[in-house]
């Protein structure tokens, strides 16, 4: 069965440190999506993009955080300055049709 | 926004117990999925179900769409069942491709 495959699957980083979390979605899904989960708490939505632009963010998807779809294979979350907040874990999930989504196993970022 | 309510909150039982596990939405629901979180916060589909029943071996999960609510339904349950059960839909009108709102979950703990 096709997967979304997300790396790496653990980054410890710096308070103030960029990072770049990497996605490979399904091939011939067209929505994008990252969500996150801080620790003990419901997962949340972050953005979603669709033909190469985001559709929709959430007001957590501030201007540290910016998506790209470098190559077409590749989908990343890059947090500019991260901040001790950004603890959480990141999923990436895609979708064929908007309905109907598979995620992937997620990346646990820890900020300190 | 919509809003999802999941109960119960925790749900305690033994190796081979049947369990029901409930999801109530705000709104009308048309993209209703059901994840586990696996204890290494693996994130992984259960079933797409807008409407109707599914089953997938000792798993199986009935939506109820006009009366917004959905059920799965985890027979003869076993140790490696334990996580957390979360289900996830659309916001509002379900016209979002993408902003999945999910459920607080339900913490599933299966006892050998």
């Amino acid at each position: 069965e096709p997967e979304v495959t997300q790396t790496p699957s653990h980054q410890v980083t710096q308070m103030g440190q960029e990072v770049i979390l990497r996605c490979v979605p399904i091939s011939n899904h067209l929505y994008f999506y990252w969500y996150r989960q801080i620790l003990g708490q419901k997962v949340e939505f972050l953005v979603s993009f669709y033909n190469n632009e985001i559709s929709e963010k959430s007001e957590i998807f501030d201007d540290q955080f910016s998506v790209e779809r470098p190559d077409g294979s590749n989908f990343t979350l890059k947090i500019r300055s991260t901040k001790l907040e950004d603890s959480a874990m990141y999923f990436c999930a895609s979708s064929r049709t908007g309905f109907g989504y598979t995620f992937g196993s997620g990346t646990r970022l820890t900020v300190v | 926004g919509i809003q999802v309510e999941q109960s119960p909150p925790d749900l305690i039982l033994q190796e081979g117990a049947n369990s029901t596990l409930r999801c109530n939405f705000s709104d009308s629901v048309n993209n209703l999925q059901w994840f586990h979180q696996n204890p290494w916060g693996q994130l992984i589909n259960l079933f797409y179900i807008p409407s109707g029943t599914k089953q997938n071996g000792r798993l199986s999960a009935t939506t109820v769409a006009t009366e917004r609510y959905s059920l799965l339904y985890i027979s003869s349950s076993q140790t490696t069942d334990s996580g957390v059960y979360f289900c996830a839909g659309p916001n509002a009108g379900g016209t979002s491709y993408g902003k999945l709102t999910f459920g607080q979950g339900t913490i599933l703990t299966v006892h050998p």
